[in-house]
Order: structure tokens, then C-alpha cells, then sequence
């Protein structure tokens, strides 16, 4: 089992829906990010988040430590938001970085 | 653009040959990455450079051989390559005192590697 678990895997919906992407983890952390992976392979850091929440434009992270767990929130979705979402979470116990398998979105006009 | 270059975009090389990957940073930061990612699994973290010093090498076979000549350029000289090799090879940056996700990190639109 993943340390970092993403849910859906796989999300299509249409545009202008309200998309929630769940990440848990199982490790203690330092910190806890969101990447966007466009289908060309570019990544861009989306958010870096240690506790509370967190909103840039459409989008909105939060993480709840105790519970430990992180969600990605996009309001208004748009078919240019289609893309790879990973979460990443850098552990306490060894100092590794530790990725999530990624949730592939896919936004319908 | 985020301000990290990388080249080439492409690479298709037979496992005898000997290629480099090229990465550049124009954002002034400390500390460069080299990241796998192969198809259906997770990104790999492979190598990180703190001020040209490497300060992290996340059990990286030897075929795999990382140069960092100043803050601004990262390379990842390939030999011997296997097959399995083929991957998104992503450059990644950060202003960063110790490697890893405490700080922001710039990434590079990656190079996808085929070995043959």
C-alpha cells in the first residue's frame, strides 16, 4: 500500500463542475504539495500547504494534519484545468519525498 | 514557462550509446532535482544538488550519472541504458537549504527518453 493515496484515479466531468481530488497519507510530514501535470509532461507547483488551506483563482487546497489528509478543490472547472493532479509529501521518519500515483482529470466543454 | 529549461525535449538512443541531459534554471535558486517518471508510477525522485554539492542520490544505478558544474546547470549523463530506462526525465529547482518538497519547486517541461 501507497504511503500517499489519491482518490478518483480517473475524473471526467463536464465543464464548470466543482472537482474535489482527495490525497491521504500515512506518514508524519513537513509539508504536503499539489502539482499539475499537463499531457506534455510540463509540471507546475500548484500549492505548498502545512496546515490550514489555501486558494489561488479557481483552485483551493486544504490539509487537515490530525486527520491527515489533503484535498484539491476547483471551482468553475474548465477543460484547460484537464490534467495529471499529484500529491506529494515530504515524510518526518527518513526525510524522503513521497508521490501519489496522480489523478488524471478530464473536463468535458 | 517556469523559468527551467530543459534539452532535449526527446531522446531516442540505443542502449549502447552514451547521451547527456541538459537542465537550466534562470530563477537564481539554490538547490536542482532530477525526477523520474515512468509510465503509471509515481514521480521518482533520483538526484538533488544543494549549492553544486549532491546532497541526496535515492539509490540511482551508476548507468545514471548526475553533474552539476554551478547553481544554474544540472546534467544527467546517460550509459548503458536498459530499456526499462524509458521515461520523463523532469529538472526541477528551488531556493531551497536542504533539498525536497519544504520549499517551492520550479519544474522543467521534462525530457522523454526511449531506449531501444
Amino acid at each position: 500500500k501507497n504511503e500517499v493515496e489519491q482518490s478518483p484515479q480517473n475524473l471526467t466531468a463536464q465543464e464548470g463542475e466543482f472537482i474535489t481530488i482527495n490525497c491521504s497519507y500515512s506518514v508524519g510530514i513537513s509539508a504536503l504539495h499539489w502539482l499539475q501535470q499537463h499531457p506534455g509532461g510540463g509540471i507546475v507547483s500548484l500549492f505548498m500547504l502545512s496546515s490550514g488551506k489555501k486558494k489561488h483563482g479557481r483552485l483551493i487546497a486544504t490539509i487537515n494534519i490530525q486527520e491527515k489528509h489533503s484535498s484539491l478543490h476547483i471551482t468553475a472547472s474548465h477543460p484547460r484545468d484537464s490534467a495529471v493532479y499529484i500529491c506529494a509529501v515530504r515524510s518526518w521518519r527518513d526525510d524522503k519525498i513521497i508521490f501519489g500515483k496522480g489523478t488524471r482529470l478530464h473536463i468535458l466543454p | 514557462e517556469t523559468g527551467v529549461t530543459q534539452t532535449p525535449r526527446h531522446l531516442v538512443m540505443g542502449m549502447t550509446n552514451k547521451k547527456s541531459l541538459k537542465c537550466e534554471q534562470h530563477l537564481g535558486h539554490n538547490a536542482m532535482y532530477w525526477y523520474k517518471q515512468s509510465a503509471k508510477k509515481p514521480l521518482e525522485l533520483m538526484f538533488v544538488y544543494n549549492f553544486k554539492e549532491q546532497t541526496e542520490n535515492n539509490s540511482v544505478p551508476s548507468r545514471f550519472s548526475p553533474e552539476c558544474p554551478n547553481s544554474s546547470h544540472l546534467f544527467l549523463h546517460l550509459h548503458t541504458l536498459q530499456p526499462e530506462d524509458s521515461a520523463l526525465y523532469l529538472c526541477a529547482s528551488s531556493q531551497d537549504k536542504g533539498g525536497g518538497l519544504a520549499y517551492e519547486q520550479y519544474f522543467g517541461p521534462g525530457t522523454r527518453l526511449t531506449v531501444t
